[in-house]
């Protein structure tokens, strides 16, 4: 079945450390986006990459930062210049065409300990 | 930046009952579209309407779109207790590379 996973479900970051979050496709979707949400708000884009080796900033891109190596790949990394990285992080896909809407992962939830 | 704002923040009704949501947006679109969240987890794709529709119908959804109110309404039909979720509305502004805006969506809850 072709999906979107996002590993791990629950992540626990000490103060001071960087965190990767993954985030594999199988739908052979061009483009990749991630997303925070945080309790009883909508989601906030992070970054999105349209293309294998090329990504944009979103809204609240500082102190995070992603990579597209493949095209099957877009993991997120929260660095420690993220002052507030509690939240769920969603992730999700579409077809450069995009007239199916995106798909999403079941998302990870961070928790600063 | 949140385009889409949802209406109501909440929503109670019971089951059989109708259930209609409201979004609204600033900014031109390509389609808006509507999703659904169960507590906890990822977001799922429910109906995509383009701007040059007025509605559409999925099973027991109906969407309209009025793109000269920058508004759009989600109903849904003899409601169960199974859509207790949140719902939000996404637009996909004109002229942009496919980033989806999000509103801060509707909770609904369905009494059995």
């Amino acid at each position: 079945d072709g999906g979107i996973t996002q590993s791990p479900k629950y992540l626990f970051r000490k103060e001071g450390q960087n965190v990767t979050l993954s985030c594999e496709q199988n739908l052979n979707h061009d483009a990749m986006y991630w997303y925070r949400q945080d309790p009883g708000q909508g989601l906030r884009l992070i970054y999105y990459s349209q293309i294998v080796n090329d990504f944009q900033k979103g809204d609240i891109a500082e102190g995070y930062s992603v990579s597209r190596e493949k095209k099957e790949s877009f993991p997120l990394t929260v660095t420690s210049a993220q002052k507030n990285p509690t939240a769920f992080y969603l992730c999700a896909s579409s077809s450069r065409q995009g007239t199916g809407g995106y798909t999403f992962g079941s998302g990870t939830r961070l928790t600063v300990v | 930046s949140q385009q889409g704002e949802e209406d109501p923040q909440a929503l109670s009704i019971q089951e059989g009952e109708n259930a209609t949501m409201n979004c609204s947006y600033k900014t031109s679109i390509n389609n808006l579209q509507w999703y659904r969240q169960n507590s906890g987890r990822g977001l799922v794709h429910l109906i995509l309407i383009r701007s040059n529709e007025r509605e559409k119908h999925s099973g027991r959804l109906r969407v309209t779109l009025d793109t000269s109110k920058k508004s759009s309404s989600l109903l849904i039909t003899a409601s169960r207790a199974a859509d207790t979720a949140s719902y939000f509305c996404a637009t996909d502004p004109s002229g942009s590379a496919r980033q989806l805006t999000f509103g801060s969506g509707t909770q609904l809850t369905v009494l059995p």
